[in-house]
């Protein structure tokens, strides 16, 4: 899997947009763009995922830039349960191919 | 519908001991992993399975066994655990089809279970 860089924490007030971004800048052509968080000790969660379009699901947008060497997370109006670890990571859609987990960024949300 | 459970949610083991941790998902999904976390980092993969009867090597998979006999189980053996096996251990599940994939939904995780060696 590429490696990606994330912030190691940041801090965003209840409801507002949390934006995270995540570099990859040697992604491969056929590596998505997935993100996952976890919440205090639970398991981890997945959020979105994408290639080179934008995503947007019911808990987050992804916004991929036109070179794909970087993306950001976009809560659009986060909450104090939104408090996470979250985990950018990038992994080709093959069989083989697993989650490789990096550090994360440590998003807190502040009332 | 349950997803993926683990048991036992917690465990104090003393060195030498052994144990299992179970793992069962209901989502009929055909890739199962298990990955280890210790204290502010992030997860390692110990062993993963792409179906019944086939297990392979993660990143730490020393000190561990695996044994993938139906869909549904997923076993982890710690044979004379040591302090460094003190650790939460996570079990994932996800459905690949060779001839559609990509995982649409992405893995899903268990929720833990906490191990100390002492």
């Amino acid at each position: 899997d590429a490696k990606t860089t994330q912030p190691p924490s940041m801090d965003c007030a209840e409801g507002r947009a949390a934006n995270l971004p995540c570099n990859h800048s040697t992604i491969s052509g056929n590596e998505y763009v997935y993100w996952y968080r976890q919440i205090h000790s639970q398991g981890p969660q997945y959020i979105i995922h994408g290639l080179k379009n934008n995503e947007t699901n019911e808990m987050a947008s992804l916004i991929i830039t036109e070179d794909r060497k970087s993306s950001t997370l976009i809560l659009p109006h986060a909450t104090l349960r939104d408090t996470a670890v979250y985990y950018c990571i990038v992994r080709a859609n093959f069989g083989n191919e697993k989650l490789t987990f990096g550090t994360g960024t440590r998003l807190t949300i502040i009332p | 519908n349950a997803g993926v459970t683990q048991t036992p949610k917690f465990r104090i083991l003393k060195i030498g001991q052994s144990m299992t941790l179970q793992c069962a998902q209901d989502m009929n999904h055909n890739y199962m992993y298990w990955y280890r976390q210790d204290p502010g980092m992030g997860l390692k993969l110990i062993y993963y399975s792409v179906g019944a009867g086939i297990t392979d090597k993660g990143e730490v998979p020393n000190g561990y066994n695996v044994s993938r006999s139906t869909t549904e189980d997923f076993p982890l053996r710690l044979e004379l655990a040591a302090p460094s096996q003190t650790s939460v251990y996570f079990c994932a599940s996800s459905y690949y089809s060779w001839g559609t994939g990509p995982w649409s939904y992405g893995y899903t995780f268990g929720s833990g279970t906490r191990l100390t060696v002492v």
